[in-house]
């Protein structure tokens, strides 16, 4: 079964300062990730996803994400962070065929202004 | 277009009392899920469904049922509610596997 490492829970970072959300998964055959950002009191919405071709993938709202088998990773990153950024972000993953899709612990993404 | 509505939003319920969550979509989606969100865990699957009258366990099923009689909605039911179920509840539905999920605005539930 998959699983999804998020190892930081908060990480606060200055407004228009670059950040970086890691996340980690532990199966790379035939895998699909995702990152779903979560606003206070909302659902989850997607923000990104890569299912095959390009290993960069991008949001409209400027976050990207980089597929790495090797490394068995799926970092978010954002050049310059705005307050309206300040959510939770998850990192999700699941294997070609599986119905379920398996979240991260999730990270706090704090701006200071 | 509502997407994804889950009823009620807020409840508390003393121990060993009963409820059902409604969860409704107007999307068409075959597949629908429940999680459970409690801090520093996550989202962790209850229960899914990969069509009308289908059903099958994720991650946390104790204590829990769901039914799916119609296409658009999936209920998920307590039948004697403990405190270890206070949580956040959030439905969601997509139109197959490895599509995004879409989700509704969830249930905050708390056993006392």
């Amino acid at each position: 079964a998959q699983s999804v490492t998020q190892l930081d829970s908060q990480v606060p970072v200055f407004e228009e300062a670059p950040v970086e959300l890691r996340c980690n998964y532990s199966s790379s055959v035939s895998v699909y990730l995702f990152w779903y950002v979560q606003y206070p009191n909302q659902g989850l919405q997607l923000l990104l996803k890569y299912l095959s071709g390009s290993t960069l993938v991008e949001s409209i709202n400027g976050f990207e994400a980089e597929f790495n088998k090797s490394q068995t990773s799926f970092h978010l990153r954002k050049p310059s962070v705005h307050i309206s950024d300040t959510a939770e972000y998850f990192c999700a993953a699941s294997n070609f065929g599986n119905e379920k899709l398996t979240f991260g612990t999730g990270t706090r993404l704090t701006i200071i202004p | 277009n509502a997407g994804v509505t889950q009823t009620p939003k807020f409840r508390v319920l003393k121990t060993g009392q009963s409820m059902t969550l409604l969860c409704a979509q107007d999307m068409n989606h075959e597949y629908m899920y429940w999680y459970r969100q409690d801090p520093g865990m996550g989202l962790r699957l209850i229960h899914y469904s990969v069509g009308e009258g289908t059903t099958a366990k994720g991650e946390v099923p104790d204590g829990y049922n769901v039914s799916r009689l119609k296409k658009q909605n999936f209920l998920l039911g307590l039948e004697s509610a403990a405190p270890s179920q206070t949580s956040v509840y959030f439905c969601a539905s997509s139109r197959g596997f490895n599509s995004p999920l879409h989700f509704g605005n969830g249930t905050r539930l708390t056993v006392t």
